[in-house]
């Protein structure tokens, strides 16, 4: 079984859809639970982070955690072309000499206006 | 804004040839990554740097990788004889490492390493 596993897409939608983007893992050591947003041929760039399980919700962004199934979710509320991007989920077993990121594969979302 | 840089954005060898891929991590931050990205496939974890020493490397990370902080400021990934199947775009990160909670890692914008 994959440590991250991440539905690759590609998932299209129109300009204003909610949109839910998911990830299963299998670590239960993982405590930190990250979204990256990345455009193509950049770097990873963070939207958000939460940590154990919860709900952390940062303008049209939401990141939900449940470590009892372990599944995270980001949800994006009225989706904007911009929004189009592979979205990244990345976990972490915060340790004081580690810190290394575990990714899942990555959802491309096309926004449509 | 601080930020991570990386150089070249795109590298091109031979197969067997060494390359060295330089990173500038921000200036404060602690703890240093390198990951790659094969075409279509997930970012992967290869090695992290603190303390001027090795403190984890991923199975990828072989004989024929190694890195090194030459300086207070550079942060390098070499590989000493490359193959077909590291052709990747490799990402530098850096971190503060400095909290108990999360220290959120800064990624470069890569190398695009494409071996013939």
């Amino acid at each position: 079984q994959k440590e991250v596993e991440q539905d690759p897409g590609p998932l299209s939608v129109p300009e204003g859809a909610i949109v839910s983007l998911n990830c299963t893992y299998s670590n239960s050591a993982f405590q930190y639970f990250m979204w990256y947003r990345q455009y193509s041929r950049k770097g990873p760039e963070l939207l958000m982070y939460t940590y154990s399980s919860g709900n952390k919700e940062d303008g049209r962004f939401t990141a939900q955690v449940d470590k009892s199934s372990k599944y995270i979710s980001l949800f994006i509320r009225d989706s904007q072309p911009s929004d189009s991007a592979t979205y990244l989920c990345a976990m972490s077993a915060w340790s004081s000499n580690t810190g290394k990121l575990i990714f899942g594969q990555g959802t491309t979302l096309q926004v449509k206006p | 804004e601080p930020e991570v840089t990386q150089t070249p954005s795109h590298q091109v060898t031979q197969m067997g040839q060494e390359v060295i891929l330089r990173c500038v991590p921000i200036s404060n931050h602690l703890y240093f990554y390198w990951y790659r990205q094969i075409l279509g496939q997930k970012v992967e974890f290869l090695v992290s740097f603190y303390n001027n020493e090795i403190s984890e490397k991923s199975e990828i990370f072989d004989d024929q990788f190694s890195v090194e902080r030459p300086d207070g400021s550079n942060f390098t990934l070499k590989i000493r004889s490359t193959k077909l199947e590291d052709s990747a775009m490799y990402f530098c990160a850096s971190t503060t490492g400095t909290s108990s909670a999360y220290n959120e890692q800064f990624f470069g914008p890569g190398t695009r390493l494409t071996v013939l």
